[in-house]
């Protein structure tokens, strides 16, 4: 149980374009979903958490207009790299929390994103 | 803001050895701590969560300690094997979870 699927697994697509990834738990209901970046060599950041029906919380430094997080329903949640740079390249990683399991969260298996 | 730091920043050993990887943090108030395993391009898989009231979990070869109140968790693996070759993430719990830049770890056949 506590499966979690992300959408594309990798992506490739031209500068100044926008890409969606979607995040899905797929056997159990996600209340909370969280975002994560990773550069090449570095470790996890928190971007973004999300809650189902209400607007994301976004880390300090990250901008909530090029990176669109929404978490319409209890099993997806999506996000939005709009106008995408090179600099955007990168891994994306889900994870999501069920409050019936605690605060455990279950990770996404990750989008490799390129930009062009 | 809790920081995260994981030694060595790389390891390169011969299979058959036992290997200790450190992971230290900043802020003591933490819910739990826990070790994952990132293979090149892939996601996250998790080892041990470790809960703040505990001090180690051990599951087969790997076994992690806590001590919360010097801010530091250690990762064990005994018999180390080629197989085990991968990025070790510590990643603390406090509101959120921060992890450090990950040990990478090469066993040599």
């Amino acid at each position: 149980g506590a499966v979690v699927s992300q959408h594309p697994s990798w992506v490739i697509c031209k500068s100044g374009t926008s890409v969606k990834i979607e995040c899905r738990s797929l056997d159990f209901q996600a209340t909370t979903m969280f975002w994560y970046r990773q550069f090449p060599k570095q470790s996890l950041m928190l971007m973004a958490t999300s809650n189902e029906g209400s607007k994301a919380t976004y880390e300090q430094g990250v901008e909530k207009d090029k990176f669109l997080i929404n978490h319409a329903s209890l099993t997806l949640s999506t996000l939005t790299v709009t106008s995408a740079h090179p600099e955007d390249s990168s891994f994306y990683i889900c994870s999501a929390r069920e409050p019936q399991r605690g605060r455990e969260q279950y990770f996404g298996p990750g989008t490799r994103l390129t930009v062009t | 803001k809790q920081e995260v730091t994981q030694i060595p920043a790389a390891l390169s050993v011969p299979e058959g050895e036992n290997l200790v990887l450190n992971c230290s943090f900043t802020d003591s108030a933490i819910y739990n701590l826990q070790w994952f395993r990132q293979d090149p391009g892939k996601g996250l898989t998790s080892l041990l969560l470790i809960q703040s009231s505990q001090r180690e979990q051990t599951s087969g070869r790997l076994n992690a300690s806590l001590d919360k109140s010097s801010g530091r968790s250690t990762l064990y693996i005994a018999a180390s094997q080629p197989g085990d070759s991968a990025t070790y993430l510590c990643a603390v719990w406090d509101n959120d979870m921060r992890f450090g830049a990950g040990t990478r770890l090469t066993v040599k056949p």
